[in-house]
């Protein structure tokens, strides 16, 4: 069973709120992602970290910023949220690759609303 | 990047074995060949991952091609929790973003 939790696992917030999802993980993982998810539609990453103080962007562009200031912890904020960024967002975290790539643990997501 | 082929749907009845394939015949000879699920309203779950040998665990089997052009996920015995989408993907040595990308997947269906 993979300990990785997020919260809020709902979240409905009005336009131009500052919000922050939270996403931990116990394992002893360096590396941790966030993805973006619609229903019925493909996972896209927004962000992944290598470990502490280690951030980067991923393939899709995403307005939220991440920060890595312990190891187990991700956290996804947007200091405006708009309607355009309700979506599903996933954390994920996995070993760092020693010459093939690590299973990724998803944690159950958080769906956000912004009214 | 490599791809990989899946029938779209695929139907299976409880408490029988369910043999999902996996197309993937352009894979290089370094892939890795992983397989996740994702059921209703949950984050992916990864399953299994092989690289040419079959290999077990305690959720699935995977059997891989002699070739490597082709994969199957065996469930050996289907319950209703195993009705998710199944994705099949090619993964290269490490490095790199690494983020996971699915394709459409194969939804199966579990009839009771």
């Amino acid at each position: 069973e993979a300990d990785i939790y997020q919260t809020p696992r709902y979240l409905v917030i009005g336009t131009g709120k500052k919000i922050t999802l939270e996403c931990s993980q116990t394992m002893g993982h360096d590396k941790m992602y966030w993805y973006q998810q619609d229903p019925g539609m493909e996972l896209h990453l927004i962000h992944y970290s290598y470990g502490v103080n280690s951030t980067e962007k991923g393939d899709l562009s995403s307005e939220s910023t991440v920060s890595r200031i312990r190891t187990e912890h991700f956290p996804l904020t947007l200091e405006s949220a708009r309607p355009s960024h309700t979506s599903q967002y996933l954390c994920a975290s996995s070993e760092v690759d020693k010459g093939q790539p690590y299973e990724q643990y998803f944690g159950p997501g958080t769906r956000l609303t912004v009214t | 990047d490599a791809k990989t082929t899946q029938p779209n749907s695929m139907e299976s009845n409880e408490e029988e074995p369910v043999h999902l394939p996996c197309n993937h015949s352009t894979i290089s000879g370094t892939d890795y060949i992983h397989w996740y699920r994702q059921l209703p309203s949950q984050g992916p779950e990864y399953v299994i991952h092989g690289l040419t040998s079959n290999v077990n665990n305690r959720m699935a089997s995977l059997a891989i091609a002699e070739d490597r052009k082709s994969s199957t996920l065996i469930l050996h015995r289907a319950t209703l929790r195993d009705a998710a989408v199944y994705y099949c993907i090619l993964r290269p040595p490490g490095g790199g973003a690494d983020g996971l990308t699915f394709g459409k997947g194969t939804h199966l269906i579990i009839q009771p």
